[in-house]
């Protein structure tokens, strides 16, 4: 079946624009998951979605990070006059249900630079 | 700020040695512990999931969790070149509702020479 698929796998931005990066999760996961990943590090928790509700954003650094889920399928993650700050690897996770064996897995990522 | 300690390396090993991989968190509370596999330029794989103390092993990949002491550690024996990669280790939130909410390491950078 297939795995997590994201898109753009790569987008440059001049500063100031507005970026949007989306996730199409494994089919009937019900939970979905938006990591951003800088160099040389490990991946940080931007937000959650169980379903279509938006149960957890307090890993977005700034308001102008935005992030949707509306029909509970595809999850769009926007950036509004992205900084140079914003540069990393986004990466988009999901796993079937709710509960504490939860396993998430990772779609291939956006790479954003900023310029 | 609950945290997840890994030592960044590189750690280096011959091929077919044993390599060990360690992790520390912070959360006392955790009940799920993960770790992943991260080739340069790719996004991070699964390998494997433990959740009760001691072992778990899957093929050359051995899980060890220790709760009272707050580590985990990840073995791979017969160590191959392919298996050469940053190894993150990851750690469920208690706190986060259930949400399911991971905090990573680091990563450790494991390099298996010929």
């Amino acid at each position: 079946g297939a795995g997590v698929s994201q898109s753009p796998r790569y987008k440059v931005a001049k500063r100031g624009q507005d970026v949007a990066l989306r996730c199409d999760p494994i089919s009937g996961h019900v939970s979905l998951f938006w990591y951003q990943q800088a160099l040389g590090q490990g991946p940080e928790f931007l937000t959650y979605f169980q379903n279509e509700a938006q149960l957890d954003k307090s890993g977005l650094p700034s308001d102008r990070f935005f992030a949707e889920r509306p029909e509970g399928s595809v999850s769009t993650l926007k950036i509004q006059r992205t900084q140079q700050e914003d540069s990393a690897v986004y990466l988009c996770a999901s796993s079937l249900e709710v509960n504490t064996y939860n396993e998430q897995f990772f779609g291939p990522g956006t790479r954003l630079t900023v310029l | 700020q609950k945290e997840v300690e890994q030592n960044s390396g590189p750690l280096s090993v011959p091929e077919g040695a044993i390599a060990s991989l360690n992790c520390t968190y912070s959360d006392r509370g955790s009940q799920s512990f993960f770790w992943y596999r991260q080739y340069s330029g790719k996004s991070p794989e699964l390998i494997m999931s433990i959740y009760s103390n001691g072992d778990k092993e899957d093929g050359r990949f051995t899980a060890q969790l220790n709760k009272a002491s707050q580590y985990v550690s990840l073995l791979i024996r017969d160590s191959q070149p392919s298996d050469s990669a940053t190894y993150l280790c990851a750690v469920k939130d208690s706190g986060s509702s259930n949400t399911g909410k991971l905090i990573f390491g680091q990563g450790t950078t494991l390099q298996v020479k010929p």
